[in-house]
Order: structure tokens, then C-alpha cells, then sequence
């Protein structure tokens, strides 16, 4: 089973910030937080990851609760090309754990 | 640097053939996995690797069979191929540093299209 929470669709203007939610109310201390996409199919491509810290990176920011229940990703410009499936998981820090894939929330943008 | 590459890209089977589904890393990664796409869902584990000669079950093995006879391949075997396994093939691999570490990224190839009539 999932261990996460996700919206299945979103919207977003092109140019804005798209703001994805992800509630992991059952996390444990030892397990982190990463965010995967996939892209008409293709095959999921990661885009950050982070314990209890917000963290930054060329693609995204993560932005993760004090009580670790719940975390946002966000793209700050969005573009066409960010319209894709994006897959909250939570995975423990130990050599060779598989991910495991929600459905995820599909993220329309719009121009 | 190709990557993680898959063959073939797509497939048609009638039931009860075989086939093999390739998967190829030149990343020299230690860890590889094969998942599972359906229509609308996530991906789902079906068997993994964490080194040449080592195989290990996921969540739904049943009707696959899998091998690592080098490093960089790993092969998925379909010995009598059942409708209910039409679906996306997805391969994956990473290294042992990072799945040790919190980096824990996983590299995906293109993906397999398998249909099974």
C-alpha cells in the first residue's frame, strides 16, 4: 500500500508556481521524502528528495511540515513541459528498498 | 552516455508465447529493478537485483522470471505470456553508493509496450 496521500489532478497557469501537496501522516523517523515525475509515459524521472530540512534544487523546491505529516513540492515558473504525473513516495534511508509508486497527481499547465 | 536502454520498445504476443525483455546500464550501477505500469496507476515492483548473479522478488512476481548473468543486464522472462500482463515495462538501476546514501535515485529507461492478445 501507498504510504501516501496525493490529489489526482491539479491545474496551473504557465509562469506560475505550481504548489503539489503530499500527506505521509504515517512516516517514520528514518524515512524520506522523494518526489519522481513522469512524463507521457515515459519513464520517472527524479526530482528532489529531503528528510525534515526544505530543500532546493535546479528543479524544485520541497517544503517539508515540522511534524514531517506532509510536504509540498514546488516549481516556481511552470512551463508546458512541467505537465507530467508527479509521485509523492516515502522510502526508508536502506541499500536496495524499490520505490513505491502511488497514482500520483497529474499536473495540468496551461498556457 | 546512453543511460539505462530497453528493447524491444514494443511488443505484441499471442498467449502462451515467450519472450525476453532486455535491459541495459552503462552506469556500471549495482542495483537494478523492473516495475510494472498499468493504465492509471503506479508502478509496481516485479523483481529486482542488487548485484551480477542476484535476484529477488517484488510485489508482484508471479508469471515472470528474471536474471543477472552480468552486471550490466538484466533480463525479464515471460515464459507463457497471459493477457493480464499487457503493460508498460519499466527498468530502472542505481548505484550501491547512493542507495547506501540518502540519494537514492533511481535511473529509468524508456519503457517496454507489451501487448498480450
Amino acid at each position: 500500500d501507498a504510504k501516501t496521500t496525493q490529489p489526482p489532478s491539479m491545474d496551473c497557469a504557465e509562469g506560475r508556481a505550481a504548489n503539489l501537496p503530499c500527506n505521509h501522516s504515517t512516516i517514520s523517523g528514518n524515512e524520506y521524502v522523494y518526489w519522481y515525475r513522469q512524463i507521457h509515459s515515459q519513464g520517472p524521472q527524479y526530482i528532489i528528495h529531503g528528510l525534515k530540512n526544505n530543500e532546493t534544487n535546479e528543479m524544485a523546491s520541497l517544503i517539508i511540515t515540522e511534524d514531517r505529516k506532509s510536504s509540498t513540492l514546488i516549481l516556481p515558473h511552470a512551463t508546458l513541459r512541467d505537465t507530467a504525473v508527479y509521485y509523492c513516495i516515502v522510502r526508508p534511508n536502506q541499500a536496495g528498498t524499490a520505490l513505491i509508486f502511488g497514482k500520483g497527481t497529474t499536473l495540468s499547465v496551461s498556457s | 552516455n546512453a543511460g539505462v536502454t530497453q528493447t524491444p520498445k514494443f511488443r505484441v504476443l499471442k498467449t502462451g508465447q515467450s519472450m525476453t525483455l532486455l535491459c541495459a546500464q552503462d552506469m556500471n550501477h549495482e542495483y537494478m529493478y523492473w516495475y510494472r505500469q498499468d493504465p492509471g496507476m503506479g508502478l509496481r515492483l516485479i523483481h529486482y537485483s542488487v548485484g551480477e548473479g542476484t535476484t529477488a522478488k517484488g510485489e508482484v512476481p508471479d508469471g515472470y522470471n528474471v536474471s543477472r548473468l552480468k552486471k550490466q543486464n538484466f533480463l525479464l522472462g515471460l515464459e507463457s505470456a497471459a493477457p493480464s500482463q499487457t503493460s508498460v515495462y519499466f527498468c530502472a538501476s542505481t548505484t550501491l553508493r547512493e542507495a547506501l546514501g540518502a540519494k537514492n535515485i533511481q535511473y529509468f529507461g524508456a519503457g517496454t509496450r507489451l501487448s498480450v492478445l
